[in-house]
């Protein structure tokens, strides 16, 4: 089956600490995107990327990275800057950008601080 | 302004009611329209595309106002199923930039 898969479903940070999300596609997607969700409010951008070895930062991207390597994978890395991590995080994946095809999402990560 | 709002919400209703939901954007170059909806603690699903002459999926009418920069959606005959929170979603002319909105809740009560 096609689809998107994130690991960890829950995942525990101490402070000082930094974590890594994982997040793969099987769609033949381009374009990949990382967001985050806290409780009552809407999705915020954190990175995307539209091709291999490129991507760009969203509106909140202070204290993450990202890496795009190959083209089903794009890890998320939540570095000790990052000061409230605790949040619900997904990734998504879309077509290449020309079609305009929405995007579709996988079941997300919960993160939580220790 | 924000770039995307929706109806504040939460919208209670009993089962069978019609619920109408709005989204307004004030980005003017966006291109694309869609309805998610999102289960508690569950990722965002595609409910539906909005298209300029407005469209239907069975119970759910999406309608686009470009002029007056809104989008809307309906339910008809809500179920028990379709409490959820709805999120109106725009992306740009190239497909690159989704923006969200806050999303409505709705829970249809027996």
């Amino acid at each position: 089956d096609g689809g998107i898969t994130q690991s960890p479903k829950y995942l525990f940070r101490k402070e000082g600490q930094n974590v890594t999300l994982s997040c793969e596609q099987n769609l033949n997607h381009d374009a990949m995107y990382w967001y985050r969700q806290d409780p009552g409010q809407g999705l915020r951008l954190i990175y995307y990327s539209q091709i291999v070895n490129d991507f760009q930062k969203g509106d909140i991207a202070e204290g993450y990275s990202v890496s795009r390597e190959k083209k089903e994978s794009f890890p998320l890395t939540v570095t000790s800057a990052q000061k409230n991590p605790t949040a619900f995080y997904l990734c998504a994946s879309s077509t290449d950008s020309v079609s305009a095809e929405t995007q579709y999402f996988g079941p997300g990560t919960r993160l939580l601080v220790l | 302004r924000k770039e995307v709002e929706q109806d504040p919400g939460p919208f209670n209703v009993p089962e069978g009611a019609t619920v109408a939901f709005n989204c307004t954007y004030s980005n003017s170059a966006s291109q694309s329209f869609f309805w998610y909806r999102q289960d508690c603690r569950k990722e965002p699903k595609l409910l539906m595309s909005v298209y300029s002459s407005g469209n239907e999926d069975g119970r759910f009418t999406a309608q686009l106002n470009r002029a007056s920069q809104y989008i809307s959606l309906l339910i008809r005959d809500s179920k028990l199923s379709d409490s959820a929170t709805y999120l109106c979603v725009l992306s740009d002319d190239y497909g690159q930039n989704f923006v969200f909105g806050p999303g409505t809740r709705l829970s249809v009560l027996p």
